[in-house]
């Protein structure tokens, strides 16, 4: 069983700048929800993809949207990036949508730096 | 005023001493209830669910009271493997999200 993958493992990108971060699922899974952590708070919650759509959003702006593919790998973008934007991105995939008491499983996360 | 509050910490315990973790939440909404666990630069992993009832998983101990609207913790022989961050997670099933507190910090000691 292939777990959750995210790439890459590290950026450093200018304020301003765009960026793209990837997820596979792990096998069997068709549902991703990505999550902002920074350094000394909790995951915050991003958005949720079931089945290619949007599911759920937390309160982040626009220039944070998503992407699921048919094979459920994911992508986070982040446009016109700001120096908060700078924290570890976590993407976690289930067997179902949050709600339904299917149990997370995060990836190791890409850690963006905004400077 | 944050949804989920957590003392930051850190704890900083000897081996083989037990130790207790609360946590409160402000949205009496929330239907479910876990402690994650974070070591230090990796991802959240699921420590346990909490049930009403109370439930226990090895030296590991939850409890939830909903009318106080507050989730504890309990940790018994700890080993240094413990030390990590303890992040208490509810779920608002119509916003289909995981809400975390901040995390409180252990660290066990030889």
């Amino acid at each position: 069983e292939t777990g959750v993958t995210q790439s890459p493992t590290h950026l450093i990108k200018t304020r301003g700048q765009q960026v793209t971060l990837r997820c596979s699922s792990q096998s069997g899974h068709n549902t991703v929800s990505w999550y902002q952590q920074a350094l000394g708070q909790g995951p915050q919650f991003i958005f949720q993809y079931y089945r290619e759509e949007e599911n759920g959003r937390g309160n982040f702006p626009p220039r944070f949207s998503g992407l699921q593919f048919p094979n459920y790998s994911s992508e986070l973008n982040v446009n016109a990036l700001e120096l908060d934007d700078s924290a570890l991105y976590l993407c976690a995939s289930s067997s179902g949508p949050t709600g339904d008491n299917s149990p997370l499983h995060f990836g190791n996360g890409t850690r963006l730096t905004v400077t | 005023r944050k949804e989920v509050e957590q003392d930051p910490g850190p704890f900083n315990v000897p081996e083989g001493a037990t130790v207790a973790f609360n946590c409160t939440y402000s949205n009496s909404a929330s239907q479910s209830f876990f402690w994650y666990r974070q070591d230090c630069r990796k991802e959240p992993k699921l420590l346990m669910s909490v049930y009403s009832s109370g439930n226990e998983d090895g030296r590991f101990t939850a409890q939830l009271n909903r009318a106080s609207q507050y989730i504890s913790l309990l940790i018994r022989d700890s080993k240094l493997s413990d030390s990590a961050t303890y992040l208490c997670v509810l779920m608002d099933t119509g916003r289909r999200a995981l809400t975390f507190g901040s995390g409180t910090r252990l660290q066990v000691q030889p």
